[in-house]
C-alpha cells in the first residue's frame, strides 16, 4: 500500500498570505490528523477528522481550519500567516478515530517570513 | 492538566552501552506508542502497547507499560548508530466528548557515539 502523503513538501509565505496543505492517507483509512511540530513547542496536535467530521480540535486559534473530503484526503488552511506559524506540519492516517496506531506523512514545511 | 513527559530530554550514549527511556503519563490512557523520527524525517511506529505489563520487543529495543504507574520504558541494549534519533512516546486519551485524542510526549533525542 502507498503511505500518507503530503503536498506540497517546502512552502515559503509571507506574514498576512493564506495557506492550504494537502493530506492523502493510506487507502482505507478514514481517519485524518494533523500536527504541529516545532523545535520549541514539539508536537502539537492540531485537529483529526474523521468521515468528513472533525472529532477533535487542539488549542489553535481559528486562523487553523481544516476539512476531509468523501475520499478521506484531507486539506488544512492557515489564514493571516504569522512568524510564528513556521513549523513542519504533519499529517497522520489511521483506520479508524482514535485508539490506533497513526501512520505519518512525510510533513510539508513551511516557513514564514 | 494531561501531561506526557519524558526523560532524558537529550541523551548521548556510548555505542554497545544500555539505557532507559521513560515516558510519565498523567492521566488514564488505552494504549501507549513509541515512534521513532529520524532528523528532517516523519514519524515511524515502533511499538503499541496495549495492556498493564505489555512487554513488545524488536532487535536492541524493548518497550513495557505499567499503567497503574502511568509509566512507559523504552530500553535500548547495546546501543549502535542506527539508533541516534528522536522518540517519542504517545498516549489516547478519552475526551469528555467520548472521542480519543493522542497526545505526545516531550521526545528524547539520542545521540549514540561511536
Amino acid at each position: 500500500k502507498a503511505g500518507v502523503t503530503q503536498t506540497p513538501r517546502y512552502l515559503i509565505k509571507t506574514r498576512g498570505q493564506q495557506v492550504t496543505l494537502s493530506c492523502s492517507p493510506i487507502s482505507g483509512h478514514r481517519s485524518v490528523s494533523w500536527y504541529q511540530q516545532t523545535p520549541g513547542q514539539g508536537l502539537q496536535f492540531l485537529f483529526e477528522y474523521f468521515s468528513e467530521t472533525q472529532r477533535n480540535k487542539g488549542n489553535f486559534p481559528g486562523r487553523f481550519s481544516g476539512r476531509q473530503f468523501s475520499n478521506s484526503r484531507s486539506e488544512m488552511n492557515v489564514s493571516t500567516l504569522e512568524l510564528g506559524d513556521s513549523a513542519l506540519y504533519l499529517c497522520a492516517s489511521s483506520p479508524t478515530s482514535g485508539s490506533d496506531t497513526q501512520y505519518f506523512g512525510p510533513g510539508t514545511r513551511l516557513t514564514v517570513l | 492538566e494531561l501531561k506526557v513527559e519524558q526523560n532524558p530530554l537529550f541523551l548521548s550514549m556510548q555505542e554497545e552501552k544500555n539505557y532507559t527511556i521513560y515516558c510519565n503519563y498523567s492521566t488514564t490512557s488505552d494504549r501507549l506508542y513509541w515512534y521513532r523520527q529520524d532528523p528532517g524525517k516523519s514519524l515511524e511506529s515502533l511499538f503499541v502497547l496495549l495492556s498493564n505489563g505489555a512487554v513488545k520487543q524488536e532487535g536492541r529495543l524493548m518497550a513495557s507499560l505499567d499503567t497503574k504507574a502511568r509509566l512507559s520504558t523504552l530500553h535500548i541494549t547495546a546501543a549502535v548508530h542506527d539508533l541516534s534519533a528522536t522518540y517519542f512516546c504517545a498516549v489516547d486519551i478519552v475526551t469528555t466528548s467520548g472521542t480519543y485524542k493522542y497526545i505526545f510526549g516531550t521526545g528524547t533525542r539520542l545521540k549514540v557515539l561511536a
